[in-house]
């Protein structure tokens, strides 16, 4: 079954600060992973998305499948970037969308 | 406004009551969802529907039923609703992308307190 974890449930950066979100997945078969946003009273939106391998409001994602891990990064955090972020594996064989726990990062000014 | 819509907002009742949240979709996509946010921010897929037929039906109590009248909508009407039952509920929607998994767009969600 496929699982994603997301280690740091709360994650407080200064800004101007690089910040890291982990993401670790498991899943038996090739994944695409995704990171989702949800900045305060908006919905939840998609951010990236490992396929593409582009960078969405400074941040990157790489897929390291030896280490099974999607970590989001972003080299100077920014007060906008507060928001609650969500990694996000598909599984094509059931086509389902599997969340993470969820990290809230918070950009200290 | 080209969107996935949700009605209502905030959703307050009590205990035993059933009730309904509706969701529309106006992007011309083939696929709706159901999620649902509990008061840890945990995110669980619930139902999802191609073209009004039910494709993914996890582990949730009979008293939920989604009904898909057209493709553009997919309600959720709830039972007999419980404490537990307290949650944000997402409705999303997909179409398929060249070359990987549908992109998936989620409606503001729907607060339900059941009292």
């Amino acid at each position: 079954a496929q699982r994603v974890t997301q280690p740091e449930k709360l994650l407080s950066v200064f800004k101007g600060a690089p910040v890291e979100l982990k993401c670790n997945y498991s899943y038996s078969g090739s994944p695409e992973l995704f990171w989702y946003v949800q900045y305060s009273r908006q919905r939840l939106q998609l951010l990236l998305r490992h396929i593409s391998r582009e960078s969405i409001k400074g941040f990157t994602a790489d897929l390291n499948k030896g280490e099974t891990s999607f970590h989001l990064k972003k080299p100077f955090a920014q007060e906008e970037d507060s928001a609650m972020y969500y990694c996000a594996l598909y599984n094509f064989g059931n086509e389902k969308l599997t969340f993470g726990t969820g990290t809230r990062l918070t950009i200290i000014p | 406004d080209t969107a996935v819509s949700q009605t209502p907002k905030y959703l307050v009742t009590q205990m035993g009551n059933d009730k309904s949240i509706k969701c529309e979709q106006n992007l011309g996509h083939d696929t709706m969802y159901w999620y649902k946010q509990d008061s840890k921010k945990f995110l669980k897929i619930m139902f999802s529907y191609n073209n009004k037929e039910l494709i993914i039906n996890e582990t949730v109590p009979n008293r939920f039923s989604p009904k898909s009248p057209d493709k553009a909508h997919l309600n959720l009407h709830i039972n007999s609703l419980e404490l537990g039952d307290s949650a944000v509920y997402f409705c999303a929607s997909s179409h398929p992308t060249s070359g990987g998994a549908d992109t998936q767009y989620f409606g503001p969600g729907t607060r339900l307190t059941v009292l």
